[in-house]
C-alpha cells in the first residue's frame, strides 16, 4: 500500500530563499509529524497536527518555519529566508489517530535540503 | 545516496551472528519506547515497540528489553543479516510530549560483514 511520500526528494537552495516542502500522509491517518534530522544525529521533533489542527508547534526553531494543514489531510512546511543551518533532512510522519497511546508513527523518506 | 550516521557508533557482526544495540533514555516519565531502522535515504522504519509494563518484547528476529531501573532499553537481533545494515534510533514518547512528539537517541550504525 501507498505509505507516507515527501516531495520534492531533494532541494537546494540559495541562502535567503524562501522554500515549501510537501508531505502526503497516509490516507486516512489522522495526525500527521514534521521533524529535523541533521546529519549524523536522530530526528527531533517540530510540530504536529491533528487533522487540520496544529496542535503543537513546540519544535520550531525560529518563526521563519511554518506548517499548515489546511484540509487535514496534504501539509506543507515552509521555510523563509532560508540560512545555512536549515540544512538537514526534514522528515514527515503520520499516524492512524493520535494523543495517549502506542499509535505507530509512519516516516516519509524525507526532503533534503541544502542551503548554500 | 545520502549518508545517514557518518559519525554514529557502529556496531560490526558477521553474518549469522546475534547484535545487540543499546539505548539509554533521558526521561522516567516515558511510557512507550521504539526502535527504529533508518537504510541510506530513507526515513526511519519502525521495528518494534514496547510499553513501560512490560520489560521484554519479541517480534519477527527481534527482541526488545526494557530495564526502567537503569533506563535502558535494548534492540537484540537474531542471525543477523546483511539487509540488517542500517542505523538503528531508540525513540520514546510520553506524558512530557503529549504523547505525540517522538524523542529520539543518538542512533547506532549496525554493519554485517558476510
Amino acid at each position: 500500500g501507498a505509505g507516507v511520500s515527501q516531495s520534492p526528494r531533494y532541494k537546494v537552495a540559495k541562502r535567503g530563499q524562501d522554500v515549501a516542502l510537501r508531505c502526503d500522509p497516509i490516507s486516512g491517518h489522522v495526525s500527521l509529524f514534521w521533524y529535523q534530522q541533521a546529519l549524523g544525529q536522530g530526528p527531533e521533533f517540530l510540530t504536529y497536527f491533528q487533522n487540520e489542527a496544529q496542535l503543537d508547534k513546540s519544535g520550531l526553531p525560529s518563526d521563519r518555519f511554518f506548517a499548515e494543514r489546511p484540509e487535514g489531510s496534504v501539509s506543507t512546511l515552509k521555510i523563509q529566508r532560508t540560512q545555512q543551518e536549515d540544512s538537514a533532512v526534514y522528515l514527515c510522519a503520520s499516524s492512524l489517530v493520535g494523543g495517549a497511546g502506542g499509535e505507530t508513527q509512519y516516516f516519509g523518506p524525507g526532503t533534503r535540503l541544502l542551503v548554500l | 545516496g545520502e549518508s545517514v550516521g557518518l559519525h554514529l557508533p557502529t556496531l560490526s557482526v558477521q553474518e549469522g551472528d546475534n547484535s545487540i544495540i543499546n539505548c539509554a533514555y533521558s526521561n522516567s516519565a516515558s511510557d512507550y519506547f521504539i526502535w527504529y531502522k533508518q537504510e541510506s535515504g530513507k526515513g526511519p522504519q519502525f521495528i518494534i515497540d514496547i510499553r513501560s509494563n512490560m520489560d521484554k518484547r519479541q517480534g519477527q528476529r527481534v527482541t526488545v528489553l526494557l530495564n526502567k531501573t537503569v533506563k535502558h532499553l535494548s534492540l537484540q537481533i537474531a542471525a543477523t543479516q546483511p539487509g540488517d545494515s542500517a542505523v538503528y534510533f531508540c525513540a520514546e514518547k510520553g506524558p512530557s510530549g503529549g504523547y505525540n512528539k517522538l524523542i529520539f537517541g543518538a542512533g547506532t550504525r549496525l554493519a554485517v560483514h558476510p
